[in-house]
């Protein structure tokens, strides 16, 4: 069972808006910075979102994040069928003194 | 852009340490944490450890008893070995930049499949 929780699927039309949402406790997303992965079947994971709401070079501008107390949502706008992809959340659990995902969110693009 | 390469045995038996090296190109391993991090077939991520590029090491505290983590610079390499290995440990191995607190996972290798059988 992961730490961090994630809703185990989205769906949404293309155009349309999603958010899958990750939550954690005091020790991990209350106390850290969430990151988050962008995986597609049979390929690594692609870092999306670090620092609650930074977008790396080369990830479009509809993918955003942001966080509030022990919980933290992605948000993808605009949605193509290339999102469609597994998608984790992750940050430093200071207890644990390491790193701890969420279980993942299958996002569908119907 | 920095590019990370998993080596090592696809086959490990049961009992029996596993051992995998990660090759950094286009970029020095200096200055950087570099992680492993590992996802059983159809499962979700699950952090092995970080080794710093001066060789200091923070690992899973649920493996922390058998797993060593350590780099050679002159290479260009980080390496990670596990022992006592089960058929749990059978996962897609990936290798990354990153791992301290405030660092986010940036370059992935591709992964590579580890089975544990006899």
């Amino acid at each position: 069972q992961s730490v961090l929780t994630q809703p185990p699927s989205a769906s949404g039309a293309p155009g349309q808006r999603v958010s899958i949402s990750c939550s954690g406790s005091s020790s991990d997303i209350g106390s850290n910075a969430v990151t988050w992965y962008q995986q597609v079947p049979g390929t690594a994971p692609k870092l999306v979102i670090h620092t609650n709401n930074q977008r790396p070079s080369g990830v479009p501008d509809r993918f955003s994040g942001s966080k509030s107390g022990t919980s933290a949502s992605l948000a993808i706008g605009g949605l193509q069928s290339e999102d469609e992809a597994d998608y984790y959340c992750a940050a430093w659990d200071d207890g644990l003194k390491g790193w701890v995902f969420g279980g993942g969110t299958k996002l569908t693009v119907l | 852009q920095v590019q990370l390469q998993e080596s090592g045995p696809g086959l490990v038996k049961p009992s029996e340490t596993l051992s995998l090296t990660c090759t950094v190109s286009d970029g020095s391993i200096s200055s950087y944490y570099w992680s492993w991090i590992r996802q059983p077939p159809g499962k979700g991520l699950e952090w092995i450890g970080y080794v710093y590029y001066t060789g200091r090491t923070t690992y899973n505290p649920s493996l922390k008893s058998r797993v060593t983590m350590s780099v050679d610079r002159s290479k260009n390499q980080f390496s990670l070995k596990l022992s006592s290995v089960t058929a749990a440990d059978t996962a897609i191995y990936y290798c990354a930049r990153g791992g301290n607190w405030n660092d986010a996972f940036d370059y992935w290798g591709q992964g590579t499949l580890v089975t544990v059988s006899s």
